[in-house]
């Protein structure tokens, strides 16, 4: 099975600064999907942002992008201009497009936003 | 928008109790999960289904068992529940066939049940 590892199960930023929250992944496949999923506190989880392996350029979406490095499988999140909202914890997660339909998530990284 | 729904926040179960969970998707979704959030352990996956009658077996099966009779509905089933079962449990329903994927199918999640077991 695919691992994915959140290396910072906890990470804080100021308001207004940029944050980069890391995620690696092991996996032989060559095609799959990864994605950043955000779970506010006792909120429903939701999807930040997704990538598709085969493009080599970055996915962006407003203040949130990622750093997407397929040789070192490492896609890191990076938050940019932090709300007080962005904060919750932050779960990144593996699908493959070739076998099957089961998501591998990371351990999570609590995000906390300092007014 | 997607809407996933579970029927409970909050249960509160003495041991030995059997215990449902219902899940019920909207989008007329094939694929079907319920995991088991835990502080420190991330999401664990305890069962999936991709299609009405048709389970497969996560990382944590022990002491759970699935039931998917309608496409829209995904319980899961504690037969007789242990305060080691006490967490928060997350159903999410996705597109795609067992073996077709596309770009598009992401994870819907539920709000989360949060399940203690005295």
């Amino acid at each position: 099975a695919q691992t994915v590892t959140q290396s910072q199960p906890e990470m804080s930023v100021q308001e207004a600064e940029t944050v980069t929250l890391s995620c690696t992944y092991d996996t032989s496949e060559s095609d799959y999907y990864l994605f950043w999923y955000k779970q506010p506190p006792s909120r429903q989880m939701i999807l930040v942002i997704r990538q598709e392996a085969y493009k080599q350029q970055n996915a962006t979406e407003n203040r949130f992008s990622v750093n997407f490095q397929k040789a070192a499988k490492s896609f890191s999140l990076k938050i940019s201009d932090s709300q007080l909202g962005d904060a919750a914890m932050y779960f990144c997660a593996y699908r493959s497009a070739i076998t099957g339909n089961q998501f591998y998530f990371g351990t999570g990284t609590s995000l906390t936003v300092i007014p | 928008d997607v809407k996933v729904t579970q029927s409970s926040r909050y249960l509160v179960k003495r041991t030995g109790e059997k215990v449902f969970l219902e899940c019920v998707q909207d989008m007329d979704h094939e694929n079907m999960f319920w995991y088991r959030q835990d502080p420190g352990l991330g999401l664990r996956l305890i069962y999936f289904s991709y299609d009405v009658k048709m389970k497969e077996k996560g990382d944590i099966p022990e002491g759970y068992s699935v039931s998917r009779e309608k496409k829209e509905r995904f319980s899961l089933i504690l037969e007789s529940a242990s305060t080691n079962q006490t967490s928060m449990y997350l159903c999410a329903s996705s597109s795609g066939t067992s073996r077709t994927l596309t770009a598009k199918n992401i994870q819907y999640f539920g709000a989360g049940t949060r399940l203690s077991v005295l």
